[in-house]
């Protein structure tokens, strides 16, 4: 079975920092990557997606994730971040191709970003 | 547009007792599921749906019923709720690509927070 692993569960970090939060995958076939986010007290947005084409992908709000085939990673990128940007990060994977997954993700365990004044 | 929304947004249980959820999208989506998401492990799909009339098991169904007997509700039940169920339950759907490809962005509704006690 495909999993997905986050790597950081908690960040903590100041205005105007760089973020870069770590997204892995273990399926070996062709994937739709996503990363999504929570705001505190509300539902899951999406940020970005990919589904082919160019790896470098950009997303709403100023974020990027990058697609490296080769290391089956998916990391998000913002270079400045803003208080506002304080949320629940998850990266999800759909596995395309096999029947079993068709339509369905698989999502990471979460990464919690806090960002300080 | 409402998009997806979800009814009750809290609930209290008590061991034993049974309940629905209602989740509810004005998207003319063909697909939807029913995810529990709680700390440290992401969101787990419980049971989704492909189809009016069609229903299929996830990651984590024991314990939960769900039915799609409109395209645009599907209802997630615990027959007899066990404190292990505390939980906040997201509803999603999907769409079809031309062709019967779906489009694996899922849209979210806002969560209902679940406590059984």
């Amino acid at each position: 079975a495909q999993s997905v692993s986050q790597h950081n569960h908690h960040v903590i970090l100041s205005e105007a920092a760089s973020l870069e939060l770590g997204c892995n995958y273990s399926y070996g076939g062709t994937v739709n990557l996503f990363w999504y986010v929570q705001y505190p007290g509300q539902h899951l947005q999406l940020l970005l997606k990919y589904f082919s084409g160019d790896p470098l992908v950009k997303g709403i709000k100023g974020f990027e994730a990058e697609f490296i085939k080769s290391k089956f990673s998916f990391n998000l990128r913002k270079p400045s971040v803003q208080w506002s940007d304080t949320a629940e990060y998850f990266c999800a994977v759909n596995a395309r191709g096999t029947t079993d997954s068709w339509g369905k993700l698989q999502f990471g365990a979460g990464t919690q970003v806090v960002v300080t004044p | 547009n409402a998009g997806v929304t979800q009814t009750p947004k809290f609930r209290v249980l008590k061991t034993g007792q049974s309940m629905t959820l209602l989740c509810a999208q004005d998207m003319n989506h063909e697909y939807m599921y029913w995810y529990r998401q709680d700390p440290g492990m992401g969101l787990r799909l419980i049971h989704y749906s492909v189809g009016e009339g069609t229903t299929a098991k996830g990651e984590v169904p024991d314990g939960y019923n769900v039915s799609r007997l409109k395209k645009q509700n599907f209802l997630l039940g615990l027959e007899s709720a066990a404190p292990s169920q505390t939980s906040v339950y997201f509803c999603a759907s999907s769409y079809l690509l031309a062709g019967g490809f779906p489009y694996n962005e899922q849209f979210f509704g806002p969560g209902t927070r679940l406590t059984v006690l």
